[in-house]
């Protein structure tokens, strides 16, 4: 079993709302990831957590707030976007960090920021 | 910009072999992978080579590794419309830092 799973698969929000973005897996990985991905473009690292704690913030606004409650959960919470902020919200996972550990995808999340 | 580069639209025909190719830049760079992405989907690992490596084949899919070049290449053998997505080629670099291509659109016509 190689899934990560992310919910909700779609969500709208207005540029005053708070909302979050939920990120599951169950395979014991101690790596996870959240990545933006552009229509027509590459996926770009935001966040890096290894054993629940913060690894690397690629410079992500404020306005972006990532929280790994548990070694199997990671969230992304969201306040006072912009609509240059939609776009597909790709969580990952993988054993650790070691280099030779292969990074698995959710199926993202598609925000749409109105 | 990207440090890994790819041709950013291939069309074969069904039944055909198809090659997207794939360059980067940092020698350092150990694993390098191969994503498929279909319309409104996440990423789909394929496959993937250590840089010890030439060649590494899975059923239709054969990856072929140019260290001197800095080249790789997907092959994908009898290629179905079901293949028709973007492939993301990746580079893992010593720092662990994954860099991906802007992906390559294959589009297969019956």
């Amino acid at each position: 079993d190689t899934e990560v799973t992310q919910t909700p698969k779609h969500l709208v929000m207005g540029m005053t709302n708070k909302k979050s973005l939920k990120c599951e897996q169950h395979m014991g990985h101690r790596a996870m990831y959240w990545y933006k991905q552009k229509a027509k473009k590459p996926p770009e690292l935001m966040f890096v957590y290894s054993y629940e704690k913060l690894s690397i913030n690629e410079s992500v606004p404020s306005r972006f707030s990532p929280e790994c409650p548990n070694s199997s959960l990671l969230n992304l919470h969201l306040h006072a976007l912009q609509p240059e902020d939609s776009a597909l919200y790709l969580c990952a996972s993988s054993q650790d960090r070691a280099l030779g550990n292969t990074i698995y995808f959710g199926e993202g999340s598609w925000l749409t920021v109105v | 910009g990207e440090d890994v580069e790819q041709s950013l639209f291939l069309s074969v025909r069904e039944g055909d072999s198809s090659v997207i190719n794939c360059t980067y830049t940092d020698s350092s760079s150990t694993y390098l992978y191969w994503y498929k992405q279909e319309p409104g989907a996440g990423l789909q690992l394929l496959t993937y080579i250590f840089s010890n490596m030439d060649m590494k084949q899975d059923q239709r899919l054969t990856v072929l590794l140019n260290k001197k070049d800095k080249h790789l290449s997907l092959r994908i053998a009898d290629t179905q419309t079901g293949d028709s997505a973007i492939y993301f080629c990746a580079e893992k670099r010593n720092n662990n830092d994954m860099r991906f291509g802007a992906g390559t659109r294959l589009t297969v016509k019956p």
